[in-house]
């Protein structure tokens, strides 16, 4: 088994440009997870996905971030306009649990820098 | 207040030592309750989870819950340089709830 794969593993982008992250969960878990870690916040679920349906977004800090999850095999988390704040390592994470209460398998991270 | 409080750190002790690290929460309504451990540059890795109170033991790892004290602990006994790592206690309400986590603690185990 592969593991939760996330690409890409680093993105360095510029203030004001739109930034796509990609998970692919773990085949056959039904809930996918994405998470933002920095020093001063540390870890935090931005978005929790069952069965493809968004269930719970509030962490999701402002209408600039956007996740899809298009079918059970691949999410996007979107960042648009990107801003230096939202410098942090991004986390996907998938379940078997469909209650969403493990927090599920993660992913190595996306590290991003927004200059 | 903060939902969960976990102690900063960081800790260093010596290989062999016994560690408690330990969460405090003000929700109430917690009921299932996580410890993860990430290693440097690397995604949190479940390492126990509990559901309500008591003891749950897992080779070297313990966690205990009391959720009278709204305190939970990780006791890792015989310690290992391996163990170095970042601990971090996370818990939920329940189905489909919020996930939220502590900050986590950098733990240093020296040979």
């Amino acid at each position: 088994d592969a593991g939760v794969i996330q690409s890409p593993r680093h993105e360095v982008t510029e203030m004001g440009q739109e930034v796509t992250l990609r998970c692919k969960p773990i085949s056959g878990h039904n809930s996918l997870f994405w998470y933002r870690q920095t020093m001063m916040r540390g870890l935090e679920l931005l978005i929790y996905f069952n069965n493809n349906v968004p269930i719970d977004d509030s962490g999701m800090p402002e209408d600039r971030f956007s996740a899809k999850m298009p079918n059970a095999s691949f999410s996007t988390l979107k960042i648009q306009p990107s801003e230096p704040r939202d410098s942090a390592v991004y986390f996907c994470a998938s379940s078997l649990d469909s209650t969403g209460t493990s927090g599920g398998v993660f992913g190595p991270g996306t590290r991003l820098t927004v200059l | 207040q903060k939902e969960v409080e976990q102690d900063p750190g960081p800790l260093s002790v010596p290989e062999g030592a016994i560690v408690s690290l330990n969460c405090t929460y003000s929700n109430s309504a917690f009921q299932y309750f996580m410890w993860y451990r990430q290693y440097s540059r690397k995604g949190p890795e479940l390492l126990m989870y509990t559901y309500s109170s008591g003891n749950k033991e897992d080779g070297r790892f313990t966690a205990q819950v009391d959720k009278s004290s709204k305190y939970i602990s990780l006791f890792i006994r015989d310690s290992q340089p391996s163990d170095s790592a970042t601990y971090l206690c996370a818990m939920t309400a329940g189905a489909n709830s919020k996930l939220t986590f502590g900050k986590g603690i950098t733990l240093s185990v020296r040979p």
